[in-house]
């Protein structure tokens, strides 16, 4: 159970495009959804966080307009990336949650997704 | 943000061999998650810990939840090749809606069959 999956699971496209991103929680209401980064070699970064039909809360210096997400039901958020360009280039997981926001709630994490922009 | 250092960076061990890492932090955390990272896969979590002092084991792992709050260990046993990837730490506050983890550095752990 809780099982979350990311599509696509990997990406190319050309700077200045835009990429939506899905992740979406298969068994399970996500009350809350959360985006990471992961550049090479490194550790996740969280970029924002989202609950459904709310606006997301973006991390300081994780610029909103840019990387675009959308909550719209409970087992669905999307992350899009605005006229992508090659420093844009990542992997990105989602994670989703289905707690109240206790100590004890668990983030189930999607497979990634691999951007390369070119 | 929060930086969560862990040690050591990188580990080359042989198969059968005990496994120790750490992770510490300026600040205090609620709840300790360890993660294991596959290459181009998203983390799995392996322990949750929700308590100073808790010990907790899944097989044959082992974590522990320091009693400052501010650090924690994870241990495998009799180390196979599966364990190889990327060993994260993660730290949570865990107050009402503040479900964010932040993740620490990494143990990239390699082992030699």
């Amino acid at each position: 159970g809780a099982v979350v999956s990311q599509h696509p699971s990997r990406v190319i496209c050309k700077s200045g495009t835009s990429v939506k991103i899905e992740c979406r929680s298969l068994d399970f209401q996500a009350t809350t959804m959360f985006w990471y980064r992961q550049f090479p070699k490194q550790s996740l970064m969280l970029m924002a966080t989202s609950n459904e039909g709310s606006k997301a809360t973006y991390e300081q210096g994780v610029e909103k307009d840019k990387f675009l997400i959308n909550h719209a039901s409970l087992t669905l958020s999307t992350l899009t990336v605005t006229s992508a360009h090659p420093e844009d280039s990542s992997f990105y997981i989602c994670s989703a949650s289905f707690g109240a926001g206790s100590s004890t709630d668990t983030q189930y994490f999607g497979p990634g997704t691999r951007l390369t922009v070119l | 943000g929060q930086q969560l250092n862990q040690s050591p960076q990188s580990m080359f061990i042989q198969e059968g061999e005990d496994v120790s890492m750490n992770c510490t932090s300026s600040s205090i955390f609620n709840t300790w998650l360890w993660y294991k990272q596959e290459p181009g896969e998203g983390p799995v979590l392996l322990i949750a810990l929700y308590k100073a002092g808790e010990l907790t084991s899944n097989g044959r792992l082992t974590a522990q939840f320091g009693i400052t709050r501010k650090d924690s260990f994870l241990n495998i046993s009799a180390s196979i090749p599966s364990d190889v990837g990327i060993y994260f730490c993660a730290g949570r506050r865990g107050q009402t809606g503040a479900n964010n983890l932040f993740f620490g550095t990494g143990t990239r752990l390699t082992v030699i069959p």
